[in-house]
């Protein structure tokens, strides 16, 4: 079947610009989760949601992040007023059910603030 | 202040030995780990679990090694092959926290042929 796919697979954008980024998680995968992995750096953990509910927010960088779930399916994780440093390959996985289950990846989005 | 460390960026093996890869975690309310490989280009994939009440958890030539007395994990590859080469994160979670997934850094492992 179809795995995790995301979109854009790259996007360019200017300082201060608004970008959103979209996720569609494994059918009937009830939790999804966003990442993000900057040049040199490790996997870094935003947010997550258990259906469309995100119980814990504390994850995302700054106030110009959120993001959001509808349907109990597609994710889209925006960030307003774009910096440079938020460069980076944003990636979203999505499991059957609770944290401990297997994860699955999509390919990312790589975005590039200029 | 990093709770989950991979000290070693990279690492360099002959195909056929052992890789050892390691995990270092500072929080004692994590209780079940994970490791994933990454290749270029694309999303990490899952490869073995554990949780804290097993010291080891073995899954073809994949086993992961926990000590949670020294807070240490580690996965060891035997025997290793090219194919392996790959970013390989570990990562920790504390289920009772209902909480997020937190990621080492990564060690990027090279087998040699």
């Amino acid at each position: 079947g179809a795995g995790v796919s995301q979109s854009p697979s790259n996007k360019v954008t200017e300082k201060g610009k608004d970008v959103e980024l979209r996720c569609d998680p494994i059918s009937g995968h009830t939790a999804l989760y966003w990442y993000r992995q900057s040049l040199g750096q490790g996997l870094e953990f935003l947010i997550y949601f258990q259906g469309n509910s995100a119980p814990d927010k504390s994850g995302l960088p700054s106030d110009r992040f959120s993001a959001e779930r509808t349907g109990g399916s597609v994710s889209t994780l925006t960030i307003q007023r774009t910096q440079q440093e938020d460069s980076a390959v944003y990636l979203c996985a999505s499991s059957p059910g609770l944290l401990t289950d297997t994860q699955y990846f999509g390919p990312g989005t790589r975005l590039t603030v200029l | 202040d990093q709770q989950v460390k991979q000290n070693s960026p990279s690492l360099s093996v002959q195909e056929g030995r052992i890789s050892i890869l390691n995990c270092d975690y500072t929080n004692s309310m994590f209780d079940y780990f994970l490791w994933y490989k990454k290749y270029p280009a694309e999303g990490p994939t899952f490869l073995i679990s554990i949780s804290s009440i097993k010291d080891k958890n073995e899954d073809g030539r994949f086993t992961v090694f926990l000590n949670k007395s020294a807070k240490h994990l580690s996965l060891h590859i035997v025997p290793s092959q090219p194919g392996d080469s790959a970013v390989y994160f570990c990562a920790a979670i504390s289920s009772n926290a209902g909480n997020m997934l937190t990621f080492g850094g990564g060690t990027r492992l090279m087998v040699k042929p």
